[in-house]
C-alpha cells in the first residue's frame, strides 16, 4: 500500500522553542493532508486540514498561530509547533489522501513530542 | 454534528471471537473504517466498507454495517495475542473530507 512518512518519530525540546514535523507521501500525490493530535489513551483529534497551495483549515479550538501548517507541495506538509510548552506534549499523526476518488487515507507513524 | 462512539474496553479469551461495536450520527457518511493502533505506533487501516454495503469479510475480519441504525461492528475471529491493540472506528463523507474517529476500543486478550 501507499506510504506516508513522518519525521521525526520522536522529539524532545525545551519549553519556548519551536519544533517542525514533516509529513511526506512517498509514492503518491496528496492533494489533502490532515494533522491529528492524540493524547495518551485518547482518540485522535483533528487539528487541521491542509490543502496544497492554500491555507490550512483549522478545527475549532486549535490556534493557527501556535500550530503552523505548510503544504508547499503535493507530497509534503509540515506542522510547526511554535513556542512549545509542556502542555503541547502529545502524539501528532498526519494523514494523506491520494488525489483519486474512493481511496483510503494513509497515516504516518506518528511523532511523539515531549516538551521539557 | 458528527459523532462516533465506541465502548472503551473489551476483553476476550484467546481463540474466541471479538466483536467491537461503533455507532455514528452522520447519515451522510459514505466511508466507514476500522483502524488498529498498537502501543506507541501510528494507525493501520484494517478494513473499510462503503455505505452501500452491508457486510465485508476479509480473512479473520468481518465488518457489518446497519445503515438504518448507524451501527458498525468489527468481528475478529480466532482472536490472538497479536490482536491486542486499540481499534478505532472512523467515518467520512467523501475522499476529500476529514475523517472523524471514535474514542477507540482497547482490546485485551486473556489466556
Amino acid at each position: 500500500g501507499a506510504v506516508v512518512s513522518q519525521h521525526p518519530s520522536w522529539v524532545i525540546c525545551k519549553s519556548g522553542t519551536s519544533v517542525k514535523i514533516e509529513c511526506r507521501s512517498l509514492d503518491f500525490q496528496a492533494t489533502t493532508m490532515f494533522w491529528y493530535r492524540q493524547f495518551p489513551k485518547q482518540s485522535l483529534m483533528l487539528m487541521a486540514t491542509s490543502n496544497e497551495g492554500s491555507k490550512a483549515t483549522y478545527e475549532q479550538g486549535v490556534e493557527k498561530d501556535k500550530f503552523l501548517i505548510n503544504h508547499a507541495s503535493l507530497t509534503l506538509s509540515t506542522l510547526t509547533v511554535t513556542s512549545a510548552h509542556p502542555e503541547d506534549s502529545s502524539f501528532y499523526i498526519c494523514s494523506a489522501r491520494p488525489r483519486e476518488e474512493n481511496t483510503e487515507a494513509f497515516f504516518g507513524q506518528g511523532t511523539r513530542l515531549t516538551v521539557v | 454534528g458528527e459523532d462516533v462512539e465506541q465502548s472503551l474496553f473489551l476483553s476476550v479469551r484467546e481463540g474466541d471471537s471479538s466483536v467491537i461495536n461503533c455507532t455514528y450520527t452522520d447519515s451522510s457518511s459514505t466511508y466507514l473504517y476500522w483502524y488498529k493502533q498498537e502501543p506507541g505506533a501510528g494507525l493501520q487501516l484494517l478494513t473499510y466498507i462503503f455505505s452501500n454495503m452491508d457486510m465485508k469479510q476479509d480473512q479473520r475480519l468481518t465488518v457489518l454495517l446497519n445503515k438504518k441504525d448507524k451501527h458498525l461492528s468489527l468481528r475478529i475471529a480466532d482472536t490472538q495475542t497479536g490482536d491486542s491493540a486499540i481499534y478505532f472506528c472512523a467515518e467520512t463523507y467523501s475522499s476529500a473530507s476529514k475523517i472523524i474517529f471514535g474514542s477507540g476500543t482497547r482490546l485485551s486478550i486473556r489466556p
